[in-house]
């Protein structure tokens, strides 16, 4: 079974640092990897999708890698703002299901 | 365009109980998919729907239930409450691609339901 691990689980940084976001996976075999945000009590935003044969995409100050064989993305934003403040989420998709992983809950200190 | 809409947003049913959870997808996608989120946790898989049949179906019970209509709208329901089935349900869309249902391209959520059984 697939297991996605986030890390960390928090991280508190001050406004205009950069940033990375950690998510392992333990299956290889993935159609996709998606990058999502997610603010207290509300559904999930897309931020960048990653397909397989690719290695990374780019949407403004975010930046996501992934790296198939050793089972890892990374998830990079550039100059922090206090709007980035939301927890981070990350899901693979495999033969016939989603996996999420917990989440790295992101504070961006003004 | 309207995003991916779920009702009711809210609701409180005790155990025992039946709940109906609807969602309507974005225009044009044609895939479906429902996750349980409990407090503190990432989504869980409950089901995924394309083209009106079951595509995959998470480690849920059979309590669990869903089906598409022919407007590619969804329902989930969810028979016989317990006080463990309290969680956030999402309701995520996505237009589909070839190869599989699971590379189905970029998700579009819901804002959720929110159960909450007493």
């Amino acid at each position: 079974k697939q297991e996605v691990t986030q890390i960390p689980a928090a991280l508190s940084v001050p406004e205009g640092e950069n940033l990375v976001l950690n998510c392992s996976f333990t299956d290889s075999a993935i159609y996709n990897l998606q990058w999502f945000r997610q603010d207290p009590g509300k559904g999930l935003t897309s931020l960048l999708l990653i397909q397989s044969s690719q290695r990374e995409q780019t949407s403004g100050r975010l930046n996501a890698s992934l790296d198939k064989s050793s089972g890892r993305s990374t998830l990079y934003i550039a100059a922090s703002q206090p709007g980035d403040s939301a927890t981070y989420l990350c899901a693979v998709s495999g033969a016939n299901n989603l996996f999420f992983g917990t989440g790295t809950r992101l504070t961006v200190i003004p | 365009d309207a995003g991916v809409t779920q009702s009711p947003t809210h609701l409180i049913k005790t155990r025992g109980q039946h709940v109906t959870l609807r969602c309507s997808p974005i225009s044009g996608h044609k895939s479906v998919s429902w996750y349980q989120q409990v407090l503190g946790q990432g989504p869980q898989f409950i089901f995924q729907y394309y083209e009106k049949e079951e595509r995959g179906r998470g480690n849920f019970p059979d309590r669990f239930s869903a089906r598409q209509f022919p407007n590619y709208s969804s329902e989930l329901n969810v028979n016989a409450l317990l006080l463990g089935d309290s969680a956030l349900y999402l309701c995520a869309s996505s237009a589909g691609l070839a190869g599989g249902p699971w590379n189905t391209g970029e998700l579009f959520f819901g804002e959720g339901s929110r159960l909450t059984v007493l």
